[in-house]
């Protein structure tokens, strides 16, 4: 069964810094690999997809990169700003076990910008 | 394309009562998602229709759960005899047919609170 697990849990730095936040899943047979952003009591925003075939992806100041052969991604955020500070989740579309390609998602990483 | 729309935003019950959401999907998007995220948690997947049919139903279903898109177009998802415990965001989801590679879609989601 696909976990995915997503560290750290919260975190806050102050703007202008660089940042990782760290994506780890449990069986390596994934078809791709998503990263939203959620605002407080919002839906989710796609960040960046990332098919099994690739590396990493890039959009703006932010960079995803996969490992799917030790089951890592990390989301990398250049020069944070406060408009930042959401809820970034990463998603895995595993091998579906019944038909269905649905994704399995982390708890999510909180961010929060200072100014 | 205006993106997936659910109506409503927000909805407060008491328990015992029945709601019914509704999801209208991208337009031309055969495939339709429905997940339910708690506070704290990244959402979990519920069910999944592939045009009007419904393929895969999460065990997270249970029997007071039901869904239906019955002209492969908008979706709802009917709660009977609400439970404390259903309180939760409801978002949909949808997406091309296209094979794996394809991204979900999502909602704004509908806020349930049960009292």
């Amino acid at each position: 069964k696909q976990e995915v697990t997503q560290i750290p849990a919260a975190l806050s730095v102050p703007e202008g810094e660089n940042l990782v936040l760290n994506c780890s899943f449990t069986d390596s047979a994934i078809y791709n690999l998503q990263w939203f952003r959620q605002d407080p009591g919002k839906g989710l925003t796609s960040l960046l997809l990332i098919q099994s075939s690739q590396r990493e992806q890039t959009s703006g100041r932010l960079n995803a990169s996969l490992d799917k052969s030790s089951g890592r991604s990390t989301l990398y955020i250049a020069a944070s700003q406060p408009g930042d500070s959401a809820t970034y989740l990463c998603a895995v579309k595993s091998a579906p076990t019944s038909g269905t390609y649905k994704y399995i998602f982390g708890t999510g990483t909180r961010l929060k910008v200072l100014a | 394309d205006t993106g997936v729309s659910q109506d409503p935003r927000h909805k407060i019950t008491k328990r015992g009562q029945n709601v019914t959401f509704r999801c209208d999907p991208i337009s031309e998007h055969n495939r339709l998602y429905w997940y339910r995220q708690t506070l704290g948690q990244g959402p979990e997947f519920l069910t999944y229709f592939q045009n009007e049919a419904q393929l895969e139903k999460s065990r997270l279903l249970s029997d007071r759960f039901s869904a239906e898109r019955p002209k492969g177009s908008f979706s709802t998802l009917e709660i009977q005899r609400t439970e404390q415990g259903d309180s939760a965001m409801y978002l949909c989801a949808s997406s091309p047919d296209r094979g794996l590679a394809d991204t979900q879609y999502f909602g704004p989601g509908t806020r349930l609170t049960v009292l």
